[in-house]
């Protein structure tokens, strides 16, 4: 059963848009939420995370979204650019030092 | 800022042979790092939870057996694949838990694993 389910699957958009990326969860138990970003060939990056304590997280031009009754959260990206162009993986986890369950990934291209 | 690094990030092997990852933490101590598998266009699949100084924990389905796991101390867990076969072939990624304001996970840059 899959802990994390990720949509879409992959996005287009043009630069300057605002993609939207988004996870829901079953497991209530889960009190961390991380967005990571992979470029090819390389190991993801964190982007930025959110405790269900919040409802919303801003970190330059990512934000995440939270919906601790719907079970959800999301990550949007303003002012897009082809630079952002990779892909991004949600995760939850519950508690300290414990694994982490991925979505499936979606790809994002920015068009210039 | 955290850095995991692995080593080699690339290694091409014979069918039977071993090969082995290595995983550090550069810039702070990790009692905790992960192994994650990755295939062509897919998420990852965690392998194994590698505790500093005690067993792996593997996740099931995975082979104990073919991929060995130590975490020898507090910045350093290596990977070994045993008696490799091409289907063994795929990009291994490791991370580490680092605590600062909140518990963090970093991820290194990933090992692309050969098997001819």
């Amino acid at each position: 059963q899959q802990q994390v389910k990720q949509s879409p699957q992959s996005l287009i958009v043009q630069k300057g848009g605002i993609p939207i990326i988004n996870c829901a969860y079953e497991n209530t138990a889960f009190d961390y939420f991380p967005w990571y970003q992979q470029f090819p060939g390389k190991g993801p990056a964190l982007l930025i995370a959110i405790r269900p304590d919040v409802s919303e997280k801003k970190e330059g031009r990512f934000t995440i979204s939270f919906n601790k009754s719907a079970k959800q959260f999301s990550l949007h990206i303003m002012d897009s650019q082809p630079g952002d162009s990779a892909t991004y993986f949600c995760a939850a986890s519950k508690g300290n030092f414990n694994k982490f369950y991925f979505g499936s990934g979606t790809k994002l291209n920015v068009k210039p | 800022g955290a850095v995991v690094s692995q080593h080699p990030s690339w290694v091409i092997c014979k069918s039977g042979t071993s090969v082995k990852i290595e995983c550090r933490s550069l810039d702070f101590q990790a009692t905790t790092m992960f192994w994650y598998r990755q295939f062509p266009k897919q998420s990852l699949m965690l392998m194994a939870t590698s505790n500093e100084g005690s067993k792996a924990t593997y996740e099931q389905g995975v082979e104990k057996d073919k991929f060995l796991i130590n975490h020898a101390s507090l910045t350093l867990s290596t990977l070994t694949v045993t008696s490799a076969h091409p289907e063994d072939s795929s990009f291994y990624i490791c991370s580490a838990y680092r605590q600062l304001s909140s518990y963090e996970q970093y991820f290194g840059p990933g090992t692309r694993l050969t098997v001819t």
